[in-house]
């Protein structure tokens, strides 16, 4: 049974940096892409940036330098880092697992970040 | 970037009806659209891939259709368990981009 769980802080300070772990079960990590996405009140769902299968990264532009996707097979886990974070960014964040050729088949719970100080 | 321009923003149906939701692409993106539901406090749920293909456990008066740069979600005879938000989703090309949401309520 495919199934991912993000863990993140809950509250951040302006300025400061966002970690976020997403832990998948069911699958392996070399197999399939790994997304990221956001849903925050001023914008909606924003695609943020996937892993590969083999372990090279895309990101959207948007996010410029402030993102970082990672991985540890061996756990079984996804990472999202981004700095800078602005009051903007407040919002849940969410991994997907692809499907069907394509991205989001399944999702994680979502975490909520609120940045604020 | 490719826009998605959904339409309608809310969709006030009653029980029993047929409804089609539409989302409008820039540019050309085949057959590459998904349509998502969303319910309050839920994550998203894939609902249909390829444009037209439905994802598993999806009911059948669920489906999707193209025509030309539109591309529509109908649902036929609508239950209460149908009332949520829907997105479509572009995935040809970077960045991936999301429709802005239709929020289907009872009339």
């Amino acid at each position: 049974q495919v199934q991912l769980k993000e863990t993140g802080p809950g509250l951040v300070q302006p300025t400061q940096t966002l970690s976020i772990t997403c832990t998948v079960s069911g699958f392996s990590l070399t197999s399939y892409y790994m997304q990221w996405v956001r849903q925050t009140p001023g914008k909606g769902l924003e695609w943020m940036g996937f892993i590969r299968s083999g372990g090279s990264t895309e990101y959207n532009s948007e996010f410029k330098s402030r993102l970082s996707i990672s991985r540890d097979t061996s756990k079984n886990q996804v990472f999202l880092k981004m700095n800078s974070l602005k009051t903007e960014d407040t919002g849940v964040y969410y991994c997907a697992r692809d499907r069907y050729g394509g991205p989001f088949a399944y999702w994680g719970q979502g975490t909520l970040v609120t940045v604020s100080s | 970037d490719i826009q998605m321009t959904q339409s309608p923003s809310s969709l006030p149906a009653s029980l029993g009806d047929r409804v089609t939701i539409t989302c409008r692409a820039s540019q050309d993106i085949g057959n590459y659209l998904r349509w998502f539901q969303q319910k309050p406090g839920k994550s998203p749920r894939l609902m249909i891939y390829g444009a037209t293909n439905l994802a598993a456990g999806v009911p059948s008066r669920f489906s999707g259709s193209r025509s030309g740069s539109d591309y529509s979600l109908t649902i036929n005879s609508l239950e209460s368990e149908d009332m949520a938000i829907y997105y479509c989703l572009q995935h040809n090309e970077y960045p991936l981009t999301f429709g802005s949401g239709t929020k289907l309520e009872i009339k």
